[in-house]
């Protein structure tokens, strides 16, 4: 699997818009970018995922440039309550894909204060 | 209704025992998945079955033992349990062809005194 490289943490107000990046220069070309949002004493949820370009849904977006060599997850308007780990993931994980499991790094935290 | 849930929340128990840990889905998926959580927070996978068979087995001691009674339960047994072994496990399931998108349990809280 891509090896991902994340900030370890990051900090923000409530209202703001943030974005963490994630650089995974060894992505192949069946991987796909995966993030998770882990909040204390829970287990990861799954975020967003995408391919190229840009992937938005009711939670996050997430932009991807052509070389795919990085991604950006963007929360808008983040609130207290998205104080949590967020982990970026590269793989295939299709049926043919042999990249069938997730690897977690260290992730981010993030912290979001009033 | 919970989507993954497992049993026990908190184990605490001494070296040498033996314990298990249950986890169920009522999510309908075919894959089910245990991770382990250590004290620096790696989280890393340690099986997953599709449709009650093995399909991943990483370098975890054979003191782990996970069976699959059905498609929908994935039980962790831990024979001779060792100091090394405090962590919290997550059980987590999918669906074969979405492995990417997991859906996590709340986790159990292993303690080995």
């Amino acid at each position: 699997l891509a090896k991902t490289t994340q900030p370890i943490s990051m900090d923000s107000y409530e209202g703001q818009e943030v974005n963490i990046t994630c650089s995974h220069n060894n992505i192949a070309t069946n991987d796909y970018i995966t993030w998770y949002q882990q909040f204390p004493s829970q287990g990861p949820r799954f975020i967003i995922q995408g391919y190229k370009t840009k992937v938005t849904n009711e939670v996050a977006s997430l932009f991807i440039p052509a070389d795919r060599k990085s991604s950006t997850l963007s929360l808008p308007r983040v609130s207290l309550s998205d104080t949590a780990v967020y982990y970026c993931l590269v793989g295939d994980f299709s049926l043919t894909g042999g990249g069938n499991k997730l690897t977690f790094g260290t992730g981010t935290q993030l912290k979001v204060e009033l | 209704d919970t989507a993954v849930s497992q049993t026990p929340k908190y184990l605490v128990t001494q070296m040498g025992n033996d314990k298990s840990i249950k986890c169920e889905q009522n999510l309908g998926h075919d894959t089910m998945y245990w991770y382990k959580q250590d004290s620096k927070k790696f989280l890393k996978i340690m099986f997953s079955y599709n449709n009650k068979e093995l399909i991943i087995n990483e370098t975890v001691p054979n003191r782990f033992s996970p069976k699959s009674p059905d498609k929908a339960h994935l039980n962790l047994h831990i024979n001779s349990l060792e100091l090394g072994d405090s962590a919290v496990y997550f059980c987590a399931s999918s669906l074969r062809g979405r492995q990417y998108e997991q859906y996590f349990g709340p986790g159990t809280r292993l303690t080995v005194t």
